[in-house]
């Protein structure tokens, strides 16, 4: 088995601030996806990555920024954080075409004051 | 694109009693169809699956879902609910020429009463 590892479990920023997110997986997984996670709303594709410097847009995708330098590694960057702002970020992996399993970390909850 | 939609954001049933979750999707072609399921204070976990064959997937817990192409839904049931299968919900959808792009509905919150 493996597991997906998110860092830090919880981030407070303030208003404008650039906050990273980091993702790790040990599944030795190909594509990594970041959602948000906002009551009522469900799960929100921001970005996701194919393969190790592959990035591609989700729906959600303004106002944040990724990078996967490392097969095993997918972080986000909120470029400025908004005042109020309460959201959960998840992180995830599969192995291999999209009719796999998605695996998920237990998530970063971010916390604009 | 791809869309889903749960149209019941909560849906409370007595234990015991039969449950259907609704879930219908948006796509001109055949796609594959998930459930996931997040426990309080878990992280999300797939139910089940479906990518072709028969249309009636069985999953974990005594949970399955239809596909049913004519209607473009995927609903989920279950026979007789348990106390711990309160929970949040989401069908999930990925196909097409993208199909690494993998995307949930809003997800229904699930509370059986004991």
């Amino acid at each position: 088995g493996g597991i997906i590892t998110q860092t830090p479990k919880f981030l407070i920023g303030q208003e404008g601030q650039k906050l990273t997110l980091k993702c790790q997986q040990n599944f030795n997984h190909d594509t990594m996806y970041w959602y948000r996670q906002d009551s009522g709303k469900g799960l929100r594709l921001i970005y996701y990555s194919i393969t190790e410097n592959d990035l591609q847009k989700g729906d959600l995708s303004e106002g944040y920024d990724a990078s996967r330098e490392k097969k095993s590694s997918f972080s986000l960057t909120v470029t400025s954080a908004q005042k109020n702002e309460m959201a959960v970020f998840l992180c995830a992996s599969i192995a291999g075409s999209s009719a796999e399993t998605l695996y998920f970390g237990s998530g970063t909850r971010l916390t604009v004051l | 694109a791809q869309s889903v939609t749960q149209p019941d954001a909560r849906v409370t049933v007595s234990e015991g009693a039969s449950l259907q979750l609704r879930c219908k999707y948006s796509y001109s072609g055949t796609p594959y169809l998930f459930w996931y399921v997040q426990y309080p204070r878990q992280g999300l976990q797939l139910l089940l699956k479906y990518y072709s064959g028969d249309p009636v997937v069985q999953g974990v817990n005594g949970f399955e879902a239809e596909f049913i192409k004519s209607n473009s839904s995927f609903h989920l049931r279950k026979a007789s609910v348990h106390w711990s299968d309160s929970a949040v919900y989401f069908c999930a959808v990925s196909a097409g020429t993208n199909a690494y792009k993998v995307i949930f509905g809003k997800g229904t919150h699930l509370h059986v009463l004991p």
